[in-house]
């Protein structure tokens, strides 16, 4: 049963910090790996979605990376900025491959001015 | 395109009544996921739709809670005889295909509050 682990759970860092947010998961016969972001009382915007041959996709100052043979991604934040706080989930399809996720419990990212 | 519409975005419900949460996928898109979060909880998949049929509710509690998308108009995830342990945001997403390989969009949510 695939199960995903995201660490840390919060993370509280001095805008213009570079920093990294890891999810690791069980089973690494995936399809894709997508990194989500989702602001208090809203809903999940995608950031990121990444092939499980590919090995990083990247959008503005995020970099995900994925290592499917260890079981591991990580969600690199270049030059925080205050905006980005929020909770990051990271999300694996099951493997019914019917287009179900399994979602990580999060990391919850507090930028401070 | 509009994306993945949910309504209502907060809905509030005295214990025992019945709660109607909908989806409208975005276009083209045939298949429906609906997820709950608990408060303080990750994402939970329950339940997963394509027209007129449900493929997946492995989910999805087996009392009180049923989910439908017809052929027309969009997927209801209905609750009966709500109870406080109900209150959490439902999420619904939608995507083109069954395919694991293939993106969800997600809705804004319906943040649902049993008083």
């Amino acid at each position: 049963k695939q199960e995903v682990t995201q660490i840390p759970a919060a993370l509280s860092v001095p805008e213009g910090e570079n920093l990294v947010l890891n999810c690791s998961f069980t089973d690494s016969a995936i399809y894709n790996l997508q990194w989500f972001r989702q602001d208090p009382g809203k809903g999940l915007t995608s950031l990121l979605l990444i092939q499980s041959s590919q090995r990083e996709q990247t959008s503005g100052r995020l970099n995900a990376s994925l290592d499917k043979s260890s079981g591991r991604s990580t969600l690199y934040i270049a030059a925080s900025q205050p905006g980005d706080s929020a909770t990051y989930l990271c999300a694996v399809p099951d493997s019914s491959n019917t287009g179900k996720l399994i979602f990580g419990q999060g990391t919850t990212l507090q930028v401070k001015p | 395109n509009a994306g993945v519409m949910q309504n209502p975005r907060h809905l509030v419900r005295r214990r025992g009544q019945e709660a109607r949460l909908r989806c409208s996928p975005m276009k083209g898109h045939s298949h429906v996921y609906w997820y709950r979060q608990l408060p303080e909880e990750g994402l939970k998949f329950m339940v997963y739709l394509q027209k007129e049929n449900i493929i997946d509710e492995s989910g999805m509690p087996k009392e009180r809670f049923s989910a439908e998308f017809p052929k027309e108009g969009p997927s209801i995830l209905r609750i009966q005889q709500v109870v406080r342990g109900d209150s959490a945001a439902y999420f619904c997403a939608s995507s083109p295909g069954q395919s694991g390989n293939t993106e969800a969009f997600f809705g804004q949510g319906t943040r649902l509050t049993v008083v």
